[in-house]
This record gives C-alpha cells, sequence and structure tokens, in this order.
C-alpha cells in the first residue's frame, strides 16, 4: 500500500506558483521521496527526489520538513503544460529491494 | 521520450485468450519494472526483475507471469483474459535501484 497522501485535485493559474503538498507520516528514515508526473495517459515522468534536505532541479523544487512527516513540490512558474497528475512516492525497501509503490496522486490543472 | 519503448502500443482481444506485452529497457538498465493502470484502480506495481531474476512481487495475478531475457527485454505475459484485465501497462527501467523511467505503455482492450 502506498505511504503518502495527497490532495485528489488542485488548480493553479498560469505563471504562478503551484505547491502541491503530500504526506508521508509513516516513512523511515532511510527512506526518499520521489515525484512523478503523469500526462494523460502517457507513462509516468520523474520530475525530483530528496532524502531530508531540500532539493531543487531545473523541473521543480522538493521541500521535505524536518521531521520528514511531510513534503512539498513547488512548480515555481505553471504552465499549461504542467497540467497533469503528480504523485508522490515513497520509495520502501523490503529484502534489500526498492519498491515504487504510486498512489491517487493530484490532479493539477493549471489555468489560463 | 524515456528511451524504453513497448509493443504494442494497443491490443485488443477478448475474454479468455491470452497475450504478451513487450518491453525494450534503456540501453545499460538491468532492472525492468511492470505496473498495471486501470481506471478505477490507478498504477499498481506488479512485478520487478533485475539482470533475469525477479527481484519483488506485488499485486500480480496468477493468471500474469513475467521474464527477463538474456537481452534484457522482458515480456508481460496475461491468459484467460478478464473484462478487468483492460487496463494501461506500463514497463519501466533503472539502473540498479535507481528511480525508474517509463515506457509509453500499452492499452489493452479485453472484449
Amino acid at each position: 500500500d502506498a505511504k503518502t497522501t495527497q490532495p485528489p485535485s488542485m488548480d493553479c493559474a498560469e505563471g504562478r506558483a503551484a505547491n502541491l503538498p503530500c504526506n508521508h507520516s509513516t516513512i523511515s528514515g532511510n527512506e526518499y521521496v520521489y515525484w512523478y508526473r503523469q500526462i494523460h495517459s502517457q507513462g509516468p515522468q520523474y520530475i525530483i527526489h530528496g532524502l531530508k534536505n531540500n532539493e531543487t532541479n531545473e523541473m521543480a523544487s522538493l521541500i521535505i520538513t524536518e521531521d520528514r512527516k511531510s513534503s512539498t513540490l513547488i512548480l515555481p512558474h505553471a504552465t499549461l503544460r504542467d497540467t497533469a497528475v503528480y504523485y508522490c512516492i515513497v520509495r520502501v525497501t523490503t529484502s534489500g529491494t526498492y519498491k515504487y509503490i504510486f498512489g491517487t496522486g493530484t490532479r493539477l490543472k493549471v489555468l489560463a | 521520450d524515456s528511451g524504453v519503448t513497448q509493443t504494442p502500443k494497443h491490443l485488443i482481444t477478448a475474454t479468455g485468450q491470452r497475450v504478451t506485452l513487450r518491453c525494450s529497457p534503456r540501453s545499460g538498465d538491468l532492472s525492468v519494472y511492470w505496473y498495471q493502470q486501470s481506471l478505477d484502480q490507478g498504477l499498481q506495481f506488479l512485478i520487478q526483475y533485475y539482470n533475469g531474476e525477479e527481484r519483488a512481487k506485488g499485486n500480480i495475478l496468477e493468471r500474469f507471469s513475467a521474464q527477463q531475457f538474456p537481452d534484457l527485454h522482458s515480456e508481460l505475459n496475461l491468459s484467460s483474459l478478464e473484462l478487468g484485465d483492460s487496463a494501461l501497462y506500463f514497463c519501466a527501467s533503472s539502473v540498479d535501484n535507481s528511480f525508474p523511467f517509463f515506457g509509453p505503455g500499452t492499452r489493452l482492450t479485453v472484449l
């Protein structure tokens, strides 16, 4: 089962920052948080990941709270092409193997 | 383009039939994952292979099986198909335990 909880949907105005929250209160100390997005029915696309420090790349920023029980994905200047379902995933370790278990995600709609 | 290829793109078949979905991972990737995405269940992890060996199992039905071949491509076999098996099937690949890259998927319709 997924270890994350996300709001089912959000709207964001084009050009504004989109802040997508995720709760992962049962996360273990060595488990990473990953974010993917899925546009229409395409294959999910990797966005960013982190363990406990904030991370930034060309697509987004990831802010993880100090207690690691929640995180926020930030798209700094959302465009219409960012309309997608965003998945927050905790990478689970089982018998030395990593599993990426997707939850239900947040459907982000960027409005013109 | 993630570099992961899946064939066919679309597949329409009848209940009770058997189909094979094919996945070619990115060059150099040893791990292959299979996921099922149906309308009412989201993305479900099915199974993972690493360099030809099964590494992890998820919610994969007994009617389904997979394998990874020496050239690292993988096949997902679905048999005794039911209407509820209609879904998008995604393959993903990764280097060791790094984050996976997903393919474009195969849309299976069971009539």
